[in-house]
């Protein structure tokens, strides 16, 4: 079972670049997030989406996008990368009960970006 | 705001058991997540306590005190194994998680 994949795993970017981090699950989960780790920090939320054709922000959404056209696929894309960009990106999804999530997050395998 | 604390390091041994402990300061309270992070990988869903009490699943058990604004999850017969990060997260009223920083929990033979 697949569940959540991310690619690319890890990736070297210069400042000022762009970059997509794809995101695809096999779960048929409505609600997907992205969220990023560093040090000595908990998770921080960048955005998510409750459902296909939405998205929200979360704590951290400056220098991000996302869209989600399908159930399946929520990428991430950095228009201009700087270096406080560097960072593990992690997506996930939940599943969505009448409205609110049932709180179990399913992670991929997280997507180590370092902006240079 | 909105605050998760949790020990950053532990130290146990093979065979013992820890407690891990983490308190939480959010606007709403909808549920408290365990999740076990080992280096390098990726989360996974440990356990989840919305009412009082303790929960127990195998060798882990989580307990919650809503009124302390507290949890602890218990770990029993160490492994080496177990040697990972324990994340707390707390399902806030707008049902958006607020993580802890993480305990990175070194298990020694």
């Amino acid at each position: 079972t697949a569940g959540i994949t991310q690619a690319p795993t890890s990736q070297i970017l210069a400042a000022g670049r762009s970059m997509t981090l794809r995101c695809t699950q096999d779960m048929r989960h409505n609600a997907m997030y992205w969220y990023r780790q560093d040090l000595g920090l908990g998770l921080r939320l960048i955005h998510y989406s409750n459902t296909a054709g939405t998205t929200g922000k979360g704590e951290v959404p400056d220098g991000y996008s996302v869209s989600r056209a399908n159930t399946d696929d929520f990428p991430l894309t950095l228009a201009s990368a700087v270096p406080s960009q560097t960072s593990v990106y992690f997506c996930a999804s939940s599943r969505l009960a009448g409205g609110r999530s049932t709180g179990e997050l399913f992670f991929g395998e997280g997507s180590r970006l370092t902006v240079l | 705001g909105q605050n998760i604390d949790q020990p950053t390091e532990m130290t146990a041994t093979e065979g013992a058991i820890v407690q891990i402990n983490c308190t939480y300061q959010t606007s709403g309270f909808n549920g408290l997540f365990w999740y076990q992070q080992h280096a390098g990988e990726a989360p996974t869903f440990l356990s989840y306590n919305v009412l009082d009490g303790l929960e127990e699943k195998g060798r882990f058990s989580s307990f919650l005190s809503r009124s302390k604004g507290y949890s602890y999850l218990l770990l029993k017969e160490l492994q080496m194994k177990d040697s990972a990060s324990y994340l707390c997260a707390v399902e806030d009223s707008n049902y958006q998680l607020i993580w802890g920083a993480g305990t990175k929990l070194i298990i020694k033979p």
